[in-house]
């Protein structure tokens, strides 16, 4: 069965820093691109970042571009996601994915580690 | 800023067929990529429901079914049934923005 148990999530300031971790099972973690995805309250979904089997590609959408980094370790089985310059508007859900990447769709999603930037 | 635009909401009686649009442009699914649709129930994570335009993974009833047409695709539910009462994104990629785009997402609500 495949499986995606975020954590990491909290509260934290603006300004400041935070990483969020997944752990995956189920499935050959170094075969796959894996993406983040967040959620604000009461809002949409809206695709984060994504990263390559070996780790040497990432992508992120424009908005996070220079204040977040996506990273993996395949011998962990585990995503990461640095957050840092922390804004309000970064307050959501992100939801960990395994990405398909060929095909330009998430296929398993995990349950979520809620992120609230507030002072 | 969602790039893919859906009805914020559509509603209808159990049994009765709904559809939901997706519009997007030449950047996104008029350039050829497909569209996949994803279902979130209340408090919970989205699940795929149609991936590759047309396609159900396993599990999903054949109740629902997508289709793409120049820069839009659309979402139909036939024999709407109380438990499809939830939240549904389209999402495409989009080669102006190197990236995925989701919908605004859709409402379902059955009466």
């Amino acid at each position: 069965e495949v499986q995606l148990v975020e954590s990491g999530g909290g509260l934290v300031q603006p300004g400041g820093s935070l990483r969020v971790s997944c752990v995956v099972s189920g499935f050959r973690f170094s075969n796959y691109w894996m993406s983040w995805v967040r959620q604000a309250p009461g809002k949409g979904l809206e695709w984060v970042a994504n990263i390559k089997q070996d780790g040497s590609e990432q992508y992120y959408v424009d908005s996070v571009k220079g204040r977040f980094i996506i990273s993996r370790d395949n011998a962990e089985n585990s995503l990461y996601l640095q957050m840092n310059s922390l804004r309000a508007e970064d307050t959501a859900m992100y939801f960990c994915a395994r990405d398909r990447a060929w095909e330009y769709y998430v296929d398993y999603w995990g349950q979520g580690t809620l992120v609230t930037v507030s002072s | 800023q969602s790039v893919l635009t859906q009805p914020p909401s559509v509603s209808g009686a159990p049994g009765q067929r709904v559809t939901i649009s997706c519009t997007g442009s030449s950047s996104n699914i008029g350039a050829g990529y497909d569209v996949h649709w994803y279902q979130q129930l209340p408090g919970t994570a989205p699940k795929v429901l149609i991936y590759g335009n047309i396609n159900r993974p396993s599990g999903v009833p054949d109740r629902f079914s997508g289709s793409k047409s120049g820069t839009s695709a659309s979402l139909a539910i036939t024999g709407l049934q109380a438990e499809d009462e939830a939240d549904y994104y389209c999402q495409s990629y989009d080669s102006s923005l190197s990236g995925y785009v989701f919908g605004t997402g859709t409402k379902v609500t059955v009466l």
